[in-house]
Parts: structure tokens; sequence; C-alpha cells
């Protein structure tokens, strides 16, 4: 099985630019987590997709938004983007369980460089 | 929320030493929960996972225990190898909601 891919792999934007990441993720999962990760932060929550609809959301400004596509394929967005947006952006994949039996991959990442 | 804390930030041991890593949640409602492996430029990689009915799993020399009462997990890795130096995140879920510690960066000198 192919694992989850994410494009671009790299992106540099300036500020006030929007960007959009694109999730892949494995065949037959469902759910699909966005998280953004920094040296000062760490790995934080952006939100969570399932069947199209967004389940869960952290606590993140209304710039950054995302949506899923029928395939499951998910996209995010960073509109007027700010000089701290810079992070490696990684999603993960799951069945969509709500149980505990759902296990999480990630996708290698896209880095974002706000200049 | 789910509010994750984990320590130490970094941990340096001898090859061959055992590390422990810990972690405490705050949601009592939390039922899974992962350690994820980075390693420098990759994705994090899940290494063992326990779910709330169990108390401690094993892999190898990798290990994990809960205690569902304190409401803290740890990761013990026994015989150290320099390929396990990396960052280490512990993560709490539940209802669909993952929180990660801030992560733990192992250094295992040969």
């Amino acid at each position: 099985k192919a694992g989850v891919t994410q494009t671009p792999r790299y992106l540099i934007k300036t500020r006030g630019q929007q960007v959009t990441l694109s999730c892949s993720p494995i065949s037959g999962h469902r759910s699909v987590s966005w998280y953004q990760q920094t040296p000062g932060q760490g790995l934080q929550f952006l939100f969570e997709y399932f069947s199209e609809t967004q389940r869960n959301k952290g606590n993140f400004p209304g710039r950054f938004s995302g949506r899923q596509f029928s395939n499951s394929r998910s996209e995010m967005n960073v509109s007027t983007l700010e000089l701290g947006d810079s992070a490696l952006y990684l999603c993960a994949s799951s069945l969509g369980l709500t149980s505990s039996t759902d296990t999480q991959y990630f996708g290698p990442g896209t880095r974002l460089t706000v200049l | 929320g789910e509010n994750v804390e984990q320590h130490p930030s970094t941990l340096s041991v001898q090859e061959g030493d055992s590390a422990v890593i810990k972690c405490t949640y705050s949601d009592s409602a939390s039922n899974y929960f992962p350690w994820y492996k980075q390693e420098l430029g990759k994705r994090p990689q899940l290494i063992i996972d326990i779910r709330s009915n169990v108390g401690e799993k094993k892999d190898q020399r990798i290990a994990v225990t809960l205690n569902k009462t304190a409401k803290h997990f740890s990761l013990h890795i026994t015989e150290t190898q320099p390929e396990d130096s990396a960052v280490y995140f512990c993560a709490a879920y539940n209802n669909n909601d993952m929180r990660f510690g801030a992560g733990t960066r192992l250094t295992v000198k040969p």
C-alpha cells in the first residue's frame, strides 16, 4: 500500500500571499488530520476531516482552512501569510474510526517558508 | 481540551543503557496513546501504541506503560543503539482529537 503523500514538499511564499497544500491519504483511509510543526511549538493540531466534513478543529485563526474531497484527498489553505506561519505542515491519515483502534500515519510534510 | 506534557525535553544516554520518557495527560477520557519517532528531516513514524484497556505493551526493545489513574504513560527503550537517536513524541487521543507532547530529543552516544 502506498503511504501518505503530500505536495508540494517545499514552498516559499511572501507575507500576505496565500498557499494551498495537498495531502493524499493511504488508500481506504477516510480521515485526514493536519498538523503544524515548529521548533518552538512542537506538533500542533490544526483540524481533522472525515467524509468531507471537518470533524475537529484546533486553536488556529480563521486564516487556516481546509477541505476534503470525495476521494478523501484533503487540502489546507492559509491566507494572508505571516512570517510565523513558516513551519512543516504534516498531514496524517487514518481509517477514521471513532474508537481507540484507530492509528494515524504521517505524510512527509510540506515545508513552508514565508519571507 | 487535552493537554499533554512530556519530559525530559532532551535525554542523552550511553549506548546499551536504557532510556525512559514520560508523558502526562489531562483528559481522563483519552483512550489511545501512541509514540512517534522522528528522525531529522523525516516524518514522524509510529513505533508503539497502547490502548486505555491495557497497562503495558512490549515490542522487542521498546515498551510502553500506562497508568490511567495517575494519567501518565511512559516509553522505555532498553539496550539503546545510536540509531535510536531521534526526537520522540507522545500523544493522547480522544474523540478524533490527537494532542502531542513537545517531544524529547534522545541522543545515544556510541
